[in-house]
């Protein structure tokens, strides 16, 4: 059975760091590229960050480009988001999602990031 | 970037209605479509990729067309567990973008 656990959400100062995980299991994780969506509470779906099987190619979205970082761990099974110099406006359910093709079929249960004073 | 329009952004239907949801594409994205499930506190659920192909184990009355810049999902006969809101995503080109969603309900 394919699972996405997220982790590591949690309330940050603005201007603070934060890195989520998401542990993979039930699948050949070093074979799919992974992505990050976030949700704004009460907002939309807003894609944040894909990455590659071997993280040869990574794609971000301009509002996060230069402030966070997706990375991968093919030997642990894991994906990471490495949030920096967050903003009140970065509040959001962060979900991971396996990607078929170009398509994510699976979700994870997202973890909650709070960034206020 | 590529901006996707879902109608509308709110249905009211009943158990059984077939209810059709629209998405527009700022410009031609061919059969680059996903659609997505999600309800109340919980993760969105893949239910159609390239636009009428149906993600595995999701149910026949969900069903999915278009191609270009205009697609919809039909649900044939609404299911209780189907209130729920629903959105689209276009796959053409990065950056990744949704529609705004639309939400059924009672």
């Amino acid at each position: 059975e394919v699972q996405l656990v997220e982790s590591g959400g949690g309330l940050v100062k603005p201007g603070g760091s934060l890195r989520l995980s998401c542990a993979a299991s039930g699948f050949n994780f070093k074979t799919y590229s992974m992505l990050w969506v976030r949700q704004a509470p009460g907002k939309g779906l807003e894609w944040v960050s894909s990455i590659s099987p071997t993280s040869d190619y990574i794609h971000q979205p301009d509002s996060v480009k230069g402030r966070f970082s997706i990375s991968r761990d093919n030997a642990d099974n894991s994906l990471y988001l490495q949030m920096n110099t967050l903003r009140a406006d970065d509040t959001a359910v962060y979900y991971c999602a396996r990607l078929r093709g170009s398509y994510p079929d699976f979700w994870g249960q997202g973890t909650q990031v709070i960034v206020s004073s | 970037d590529i901006q996707m329009t879902q109608s509308p952004s709110s249905v009211s239907a009943s158990v059984g209605d077939r209810v059709t949801i629209t998405c527009r594409a700022s410009q031609d994205i061919s059969g680059w479509l996903a659609w997505y499930q999600q309800k109340p506190g919980k993760a969105p659920k893949s239910l159609i990729y390239a636009a009428s192909s149906l993600q595995s184990g999701v149910p026949s009355r969900f069903s999915g067309s278009g191609s270009g810049t205009d697609f919809s999902l039909t649900i044939s006969s609404l299911q209780p567990e189907d209130f729920a809101t629903y959105y689209c995503q276009q796959a053409y080109s990065f950056p990744l973008t949704f529609g705004g969603g639309t939400k059924v309900e009672i």
